[in-house]
């Protein structure tokens, strides 16, 4: 399938700014999602954003997408803590063979230290 | 809390053995994806039923398969098991038109094959 790349790890200081980023190549994706990934859980979804926008912002979530660089970022800010868990980007986008499935990256590894 | 429930939590089978897991949708939710998600990797993409038909699949052998039910819940069931097939499922539901829809994911359901 198509590829979803993210940057495997990031460490940040609590009260700092994350920013996590994600590069897809599927240029047929319609939506573009993020999930939280607590240990031993399921995925939470966090937001997404549908590809004929910039820009959302959600509380202390923003995403941006650039579609001609196919580039996807998801800033936190304030983050706590309680923020530490792995991010997932996912692409959506229909396939004659899956339909609209979810097309996941890696994951980033986000911690966040007093 | 999503309202997707996965049941068992976890589960331990020996090589050969055969399993079956079992995913309630989110009230009002018609369509149920499926994905595999190895230690460390992001999930896979397995197979997706809308109103009891397939969906969509992804590059998974036939001895994975699947069932939904006319309340929308739905099975999944894996013949012959090989140590490889250790893993977290994971479940989602969507509303819609075949999973174009936002999907949300259950706690799933952690497999260990021996």
């Amino acid at each position: 399938g198509e590829d979803v790349e993210q940057s495997l790890f990031l460490s940040v200081r609590e009260g700092d700014s994350s920013v996590i980023n994600c590069t897809y190549t599927d240029s047929s994706s319609t939506y573009l999602y993020w999930y939280k990934q607590e240990p031993g859980a399921g995925l939470q979804l966090l937001t997404y954003i549908f590809s004929n926008m910039d820009m959302k912002q959600d509380q202390r979530l923003t995403v941006l997408l650039n579609k001609k660089d196919k580039h996807l970022s998801l800033r936190i800010a304030d983050t706590q803590t309680g923020d530490s868990a792995i991010y997932f980007c996912a692409e959506s986008g229909f396939n004659s063979n899956s339909g609209y499935a979810l097309n996941f990256g890696k994951g980033t590894s986000l911690l966040v230290t007093p | 809390e999503t309202g997707v429930t996965q049941s068992p939590t976890h589960l331990i089978k020996t090589r050969g053995q055969q399993v079956t897991l079992r995913c309630s949708s989110q009230s009002g939710h018609n369509t149920v994806s499926w994905y595999q998600q190895a230690l460390g990797q992001g999930p896979q993409f397995i197979f997706q039923y809308y109103r009891e038909e397939e969906n969509g699949r992804g590059n998974f052998p036939p001895r994975f398969s699947g069932l939904q039910f006319p309340n929308y819940s739905s099975e999944l069931n894996v013949n012959a098991l090989e140590l490889d097939d250790s893993a977290l499922y994971l479940c989602a539901s969507s509303s819609g038109t075949g999973g174009r829809e936002t999907q949300y994911f259950g706690p799933g359901t952690r497999l260990l094959v021996l």
